[in-house]
């Protein structure tokens, strides 16, 4: 079957930096998502990894290993609008996108 | 780029009332749109996918006759959930993709709609 694994809820402080990971099982695969979501918003599109490596973007980087199944989102110089949900989602071999449940993330002073 | 817009935002209606809810791709062309709900504090559970000018495809377990999908256009869809009730009261969003399959999703900004 296919599955999205992340953690639940991660804490860290402002100024900071965290790790969300997520690790994918996806039929074939096109491509690794994160979206931002807040709460009671729509999610927005943070990053797409298809190939191998780091792809940073500001604050934001977005690492894939498809070896592992394994991807993870990097969060530097945390702000406390950075509280949200992260969305790790895996693109099959149709081009569907599989939906991790999100990682709540908590940035406290 | 890659603006989605979504109206209405709020939605309070009685029940048994039809809520038609639109989804407009401003700055590209969507070949492929895409219909979510979502509950409280859980996750994003898609509903259907379209395509433009071809029928939805619903995922399991969701009525289509209850939620009618309408991609007449590359950027534009329609959600339609007919004779609400209030166990529809939900979130709803949408998200459109542009021509490339592998093109991220960009999302509206939600519906929220509550049935008395």
């Amino acid at each position: 079957g296919q599955n999205i694994d992340q953690p639940t809820e991660m804490t860290a402080t402002e100024g900071a930096i965290v790790q969300i990971n997520c690790t994918y099982q996806t039929s074939g695969f096109n491509g690794l998502f994160w979206y931002q979501q807040h709460a009671g918003e729509a999610p927005t599109f943070l990053s797409y990894n298809v190939l191998d490596g780091l792809e940073e973007k500001g604050r934001f980087s977005s690492f894939l290993s498809r070896s592992k199944g394994y991807s993870y989102l990097l969060l530097k110089e945390l702000q406390m609008k950075d509280s949200a949900s992260y969305l790790c989602a895996g693109m099959d071999s149709n081009y569907q996108l599989i939906w991790g449940a999100g990682t709540k993330l908590i940035i406290k002073p | 780029g890659a603006v989605v817009s979504q109206h209405p935002s709020w939605v309070i209606c009685k029940s048994g009332t039809s809520v038609k809810i639109e989804c407009r791709s401003l700055d590209f062309q969507a070949t492929t749109m895409f219909w979510y709900r979502q509950f409280p504090k859980q996750s994003l559970m898609l509903m259907a996918t379209s395509n433009e000018g071809s029928k939805a495809t619903y995922e399991q377990g969701v009525e289509k006759d209850k939620f009618l999908i309408n991609h007449a256009s590359l950027t534009l869809s329609t959600l339609t959930v007919t004779s609400a009730h209030p166990e529809d009261s939900s979130f709803y969003i949408c998200s459109a993709r542009g021509v490339r399959e592998s093109s991220p999703q960009h999302f509206g900004d939600g519906t929220r709609l509550s049935i008395l």
